[in-house]
Protein backbone atom coordinates (compact mmCIF):
# COMPACT_ATOMS: atom_id res chain seq x y z
CA UNK A 1 0.00 0.00 0.00
CA UNK A 2 0.62 3.61 -0.66
CA UNK A 3 3.05 5.05 2.45
CA UNK A 4 5.03 8.31 3.37
CA UNK A 5 8.12 7.09 4.31
CA UNK A 6 10.49 9.44 6.59
CA UNK A 7 13.97 9.50 7.22
CA UNK A 8 15.33 9.01 10.53
CA UNK A 9 16.05 10.75 14.02
CA UNK A 10 18.34 13.54 13.63
CA UNK A 11 20.32 15.64 16.56
CA UNK A 12 21.70 19.07 15.90
CA UNK A 13 23.40 21.69 17.75
CA UNK A 14 21.44 25.03 17.76
CA UNK A 15 22.32 27.51 15.01
CA UNK A 16 22.50 24.68 12.47
CA UNK A 17 20.10 22.87 9.60
CA UNK A 18 18.53 19.58 9.61
CA UNK A 19 17.12 18.24 6.09
CA UNK A 20 14.28 15.72 6.37
CA UNK A 21 13.20 13.88 3.81
CA UNK A 22 9.57 12.38 2.70
CA UNK A 23 9.54 9.66 0.01
CA UNK A 24 6.33 8.23 -1.84
CA UNK A 25 6.79 4.49 -1.75
CA UNK A 26 4.20 2.30 -3.46
CA UNK A 27 2.04 5.26 -5.10
CA UNK A 28 1.42 8.38 -7.33
CA UNK A 29 3.40 11.55 -6.88
CA UNK A 30 2.04 13.98 -9.42
CA UNK A 31 -1.36 14.38 -8.21
CA UNK A 32 -0.30 14.93 -4.88
CA UNK A 33 0.85 17.98 -2.44
CA UNK A 34 3.02 17.54 0.14
CA UNK A 35 3.10 20.05 3.47
CA UNK A 36 5.16 19.15 6.95
CA UNK A 37 3.36 19.60 10.17
CA UNK A 38 5.56 19.48 13.50
CA UNK A 39 4.60 18.52 16.36
CA UNK A 40 7.01 19.93 19.56
CA UNK A 41 6.45 17.57 22.88
CA UNK A 42 3.10 17.47 24.73
CA UNK A 43 2.20 20.30 22.13
CA UNK A 44 -0.58 20.25 19.17
CA UNK A 45 -0.06 20.15 15.53
CA UNK A 46 1.55 23.61 13.90
CA UNK A 47 1.44 23.08 9.46
CA UNK A 48 4.65 24.56 8.33
CA UNK A 49 4.56 24.82 4.78
CA UNK A 50 3.80 22.65 1.51
CA UNK A 51 4.94 22.30 -1.85
CA UNK A 52 2.97 20.93 -5.24
CA UNK A 53 5.59 19.46 -6.64
CA UNK A 54 4.60 19.48 -10.28
CA UNK A 55 4.74 23.13 -10.07
CA UNK A 56 7.87 23.38 -7.65
CA UNK A 57 5.97 26.21 -5.96
CA UNK A 58 6.46 26.09 -2.38
CA UNK A 59 3.84 28.02 0.68
CA UNK A 60 5.09 28.83 4.01
CA UNK A 61 3.38 29.50 7.30
CA UNK A 62 4.49 32.93 8.24
CA UNK A 63 5.82 31.75 11.72
CA UNK A 64 8.47 29.98 9.59
CA UNK A 65 9.17 32.18 7.02
CA UNK A 66 12.96 32.81 6.20
CA UNK A 67 13.78 29.78 7.90
CA UNK A 68 12.29 27.13 6.02
CA UNK A 69 12.61 25.52 2.66
CA UNK A 70 10.50 22.74 1.64
CA UNK A 71 11.52 21.33 -1.95
CA UNK A 72 10.35 17.74 -4.37
CA UNK A 73 12.54 16.10 -6.41
CA UNK A 74 10.05 13.97 -9.02
CA UNK A 75 12.49 11.25 -10.18
CA UNK A 76 12.54 10.30 -6.58
CA UNK A 77 8.82 10.59 -5.44
CA UNK A 78 10.51 12.45 -2.70
CA UNK A 79 9.56 15.77 -0.75
CA UNK A 80 12.38 17.53 1.69
CA UNK A 81 11.80 20.35 4.72
CA UNK A 82 14.87 21.79 5.65
CA UNK A 83 15.14 23.88 8.78
CA UNK A 84 17.76 26.62 9.29
CA UNK A 85 19.15 28.13 12.57
CA UNK A 86 17.42 25.68 14.88
CA UNK A 87 16.54 26.72 18.76
CA UNK A 88 15.62 23.96 21.46
CA UNK A 89 12.52 24.94 20.42
CA UNK A 90 12.74 23.41 17.67
CA UNK A 91 12.60 20.23 18.99
CA UNK A 92 9.87 18.14 17.42
CA UNK A 93 8.05 15.12 15.42
CA UNK A 94 8.27 16.99 11.76
CA UNK A 95 5.63 15.04 9.80
CA UNK A 96 4.73 15.33 6.13
CA UNK A 97 1.36 14.89 5.03
CA UNK A 98 -0.23 13.86 1.14
CA UNK A 99 -3.18 16.52 -0.38
CA UNK A 100 -4.92 16.36 -3.07
CA UNK A 101 -3.82 18.98 -6.16
CA UNK A 102 -7.61 19.82 -7.24
CA UNK A 103 -10.41 21.89 -5.67
CA UNK A 104 -10.04 23.28 -2.18
CA UNK A 105 -12.56 20.81 -0.80
CA UNK A 106 -10.40 18.17 -1.32
CA UNK A 107 -7.43 19.70 0.48
CA UNK A 108 -7.62 17.78 3.22
CA UNK A 109 -4.28 14.80 4.47
CA UNK A 110 -5.32 11.42 3.80
CA UNK A 111 -2.11 10.05 4.55
CA UNK A 112 0.82 11.04 6.61
CA UNK A 113 4.23 9.99 7.42
CA UNK A 114 5.60 7.99 10.39
CA UNK A 115 7.08 11.36 11.73
CA UNK A 116 10.93 12.08 12.13
CA UNK A 117 12.11 13.54 15.81
CA UNK A 118 14.74 16.15 15.53
CA UNK A 119 16.20 17.33 18.95
CA UNK A 120 18.20 20.59 18.58
CA UNK A 121 20.97 20.37 21.70
CA UNK A 122 24.21 21.48 22.54
CA UNK B 1 -3.27 35.12 10.48
CA UNK B 2 -5.87 32.99 10.88
CA UNK B 3 -6.86 31.04 14.28
CA UNK B 4 -9.37 28.14 15.21
CA UNK B 5 -10.01 27.44 18.84
CA UNK B 6 -10.94 24.47 20.52
CA UNK B 7 -11.79 23.05 23.86
CA UNK B 8 -8.58 21.52 25.52
CA UNK B 9 -10.26 18.75 27.01
CA UNK B 10 -13.55 16.95 26.74
CA UNK B 11 -14.66 13.92 29.02
CA UNK B 12 -17.20 11.68 27.95
CA UNK B 13 -18.79 8.28 29.58
CA UNK B 14 -18.37 4.97 27.07
CA UNK B 15 -21.61 4.90 25.43
CA UNK B 16 -22.30 8.71 25.06
CA UNK B 17 -21.88 11.38 22.75
CA UNK B 18 -19.24 13.84 22.56
CA UNK B 19 -18.70 16.76 20.67
CA UNK B 20 -15.82 18.64 19.88
CA UNK B 21 -15.97 22.79 18.74
CA UNK B 22 -13.66 23.97 17.05
CA UNK B 23 -14.44 27.96 16.58
CA UNK B 24 -12.83 30.45 13.77
CA UNK B 25 -14.19 33.67 11.85
CA UNK B 26 -16.27 32.38 9.37
CA UNK B 27 -15.34 28.61 9.43
CA UNK B 28 -18.21 27.86 7.97
CA UNK B 29 -17.20 29.41 4.86
CA UNK B 30 -14.07 26.86 4.58
CA UNK B 31 -14.33 23.26 4.46
CA UNK B 32 -13.36 21.72 7.73
CA UNK B 33 -11.51 18.07 8.50
CA UNK B 34 -10.52 16.66 11.79
CA UNK B 35 -7.72 14.12 12.31
CA UNK B 36 -7.42 11.76 15.40
CA UNK B 37 -4.09 11.28 16.82
CA UNK B 38 -3.41 8.30 19.52
CA UNK B 39 -0.46 8.46 21.90
CA UNK B 40 3.00 8.01 19.80
CA UNK B 41 0.96 7.70 16.66
CA UNK B 42 1.05 9.86 13.49
CA UNK B 43 -2.52 11.70 13.00
CA UNK B 44 -5.61 10.34 11.07
CA UNK B 45 -8.08 11.87 9.26
CA UNK B 46 -11.81 11.11 10.40
CA UNK B 47 -13.49 13.54 8.59
CA UNK B 48 -13.43 15.88 5.84
CA UNK B 49 -15.11 17.90 3.85
CA UNK B 50 -17.11 19.15 6.79
CA UNK B 51 -18.81 15.70 7.28
CA UNK B 52 -17.88 13.17 5.04
CA UNK B 53 -16.08 9.91 6.40
CA UNK B 54 -13.14 8.36 4.91
CA UNK B 55 -13.09 4.42 4.24
CA UNK B 56 -12.72 3.06 7.08
CA UNK B 57 -14.13 5.31 9.74
CA UNK B 58 -16.42 4.11 11.68
CA UNK B 59 -20.03 5.50 11.89
CA UNK B 60 -20.41 6.99 14.92
CA UNK B 61 -17.75 9.83 13.84
CA UNK B 62 -19.55 12.35 12.10
CA UNK B 63 -18.84 16.28 11.33
CA UNK B 64 -21.14 19.71 10.56
CA UNK B 65 -20.12 23.30 10.11
CA UNK B 66 -21.60 26.07 10.09
CA UNK B 67 -20.89 29.80 10.88
CA UNK B 68 -18.01 30.32 13.21
CA UNK B 69 -18.00 27.11 14.39
CA UNK B 70 -17.68 23.21 13.17
CA UNK B 71 -18.21 20.36 15.22
CA UNK B 72 -17.40 16.51 15.39
CA UNK B 73 -19.27 14.55 17.28
CA UNK B 74 -18.93 10.79 18.35
CA UNK B 75 -21.92 8.98 19.02
CA UNK B 76 -21.46 6.15 21.36
CA UNK B 77 -18.06 6.52 22.35
CA UNK B 78 -15.81 3.50 23.16
CA UNK B 79 -12.57 3.41 25.03
CA UNK B 80 -10.74 3.28 21.35
CA UNK B 81 -11.68 6.73 20.41
CA UNK B 82 -9.62 7.95 23.49
CA UNK B 83 -7.56 10.67 22.04
CA UNK B 84 -6.42 13.87 21.00
CA UNK B 85 -8.41 15.55 18.47
CA UNK B 86 -7.71 18.15 15.73
CA UNK B 87 -9.70 20.70 13.42
CA UNK B 88 -7.87 21.47 9.97
CA UNK B 89 -8.90 24.28 7.15
CA UNK B 90 -7.29 26.45 4.87
CA UNK B 91 -7.17 30.33 5.03
CA UNK B 92 -5.54 32.46 1.71
CA UNK B 93 -3.49 28.53 0.61
CA UNK B 94 -2.10 28.10 4.33
CA UNK B 95 -3.11 25.14 6.46
CA UNK B 96 -4.46 26.02 10.15
CA UNK B 97 -5.06 23.65 12.56
CA UNK B 98 -6.77 23.92 15.60
CA UNK B 99 -4.90 23.89 19.27
CA UNK B 100 -6.55 20.29 20.14
CA UNK B 101 -8.95 18.59 22.52
CA UNK B 102 -7.98 15.53 24.55
CA UNK B 103 -11.14 13.20 24.37
CA UNK B 104 -11.00 11.02 27.69
CA UNK B 105 -14.02 8.17 27.98
CA UNK B 106 -14.26 6.98 31.57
Amino acid sequence: QVQLVQSGAEVREPGSSVKVSCKTSGGTFSKFAFSWVRQAPGQGLDWMGGIIPIFGTANYAQKFQGRVTITADESTNTAYMELSSLRSDDTAVYYCARRLTSAPKDWYFDLWGRGTLVTVSS
Amino acid sequence: SYEMTQPPSVSVSPGQTASITCSGDKLGDKYACWYQQKAGQSPVLVIYQDNKRPLGIPERFSGSNSGNTATLTISGAQAMDEADYYCQAWDSSKGVFGGGTKLTVL
